[in-house]
């Protein structure tokens, strides 16, 4: 079965430092998203990706992240200048289509630490 | 704002039902889903049920909504110790975003 897959699996960053997290979604899916939960707290809801362009973002996707679709498999979501408290599990999920019945698949996330 | 609930704790005996509930705010919430996290694994989508229906069945599992009450649940036939995960309750309004629960951890003893 396709599955949304994630690197690294574990990502230790000074703060203060970029980072980069990668995910290749589903091959024939055209819908992108990137989630993060922190320790303890729910899965929280950071963008979604179409056609190349923002869809929709949340309160928590400030100046200091962006996504990139930088050729036809990847998915890539940066954070500029890292703080503590972006440590985190990040989730990449995609979906087929458009229309909530296109339910979104997600990968194993990444977890990310900031030191 | 979109909120969803869920009891934090389940714990189960290996044979019986599980029945995991969730109610949510949002009243123009058109799907809600049911994710299964393993240790150390993403979320796995168990199933999903659209707003305008009260029941869906798929093996062992059964979902049943009553829209009146924003109220939802996920019942596990049969639980097996392969059934020991974190359950999450989400569902969206528009076709972007998922909002989740905070998860029910079922712990199925034998």
């Amino acid at each position: 079965e396709p599955e949304v897959t994630q690197t690294p699996s574990h990502q230790v960053t000074q703060m203060g430092q970029e980072v980069i997290l990668r995910c290749v979604p589903i091959s024939n899916h055209l819908y992108f998203y990137w989630y993060r939960q922190i320790l303890g707290q729910k899965v929280e809801f950071l963008v979604s990706f179409y056609n190349n362009e923002i869809s929709e973002k949340s309160e928590i996707f400030d100046d200091q992240f962006s996504v990139e679709r930088p050729d036809g498999s990847n998915f890539t979501l940066k954070i500029r200048s890292t703080k503590l408290e972006d440590s985190a599990m990040y989730f990449c999920a995609s979906s087929a289509g458009q229309g909530s019945s296109q339910p979104q698949h997600f990968g194993d996330g990444t977890r990310l630490s900031i030191l | 704002g979109e909120d969803v609930e869920q009891s934090l704790f389940l714990s189960v005996r290996e044979g019986d039902s599980s029945v995991i509930n969730c109610t949510y705010t949002d009243s123009s919430s058109t799907y809600l889903y049911w994710y299964k996290q393993e240790p150390g694994a993403g979320l796995q989508l168990l199933t999903y049920i659209f707003s305008n229906m009260d029941m869906k069945q798929d093996q062992r599992l059964t979902v049943l909504l009553n829209k009146k009450d924003k109220h939802l649940s996920l019942r596990i036939a049969d639980t097996q110790t392969g059934d020991s995960a974190i359950y999450f309750c989400a569902e969206t309004a528009n076709d972007y975003k998922l909002s989740f629960g905070a998860g029910t951890t079922v712990t199925v003893r034998a």
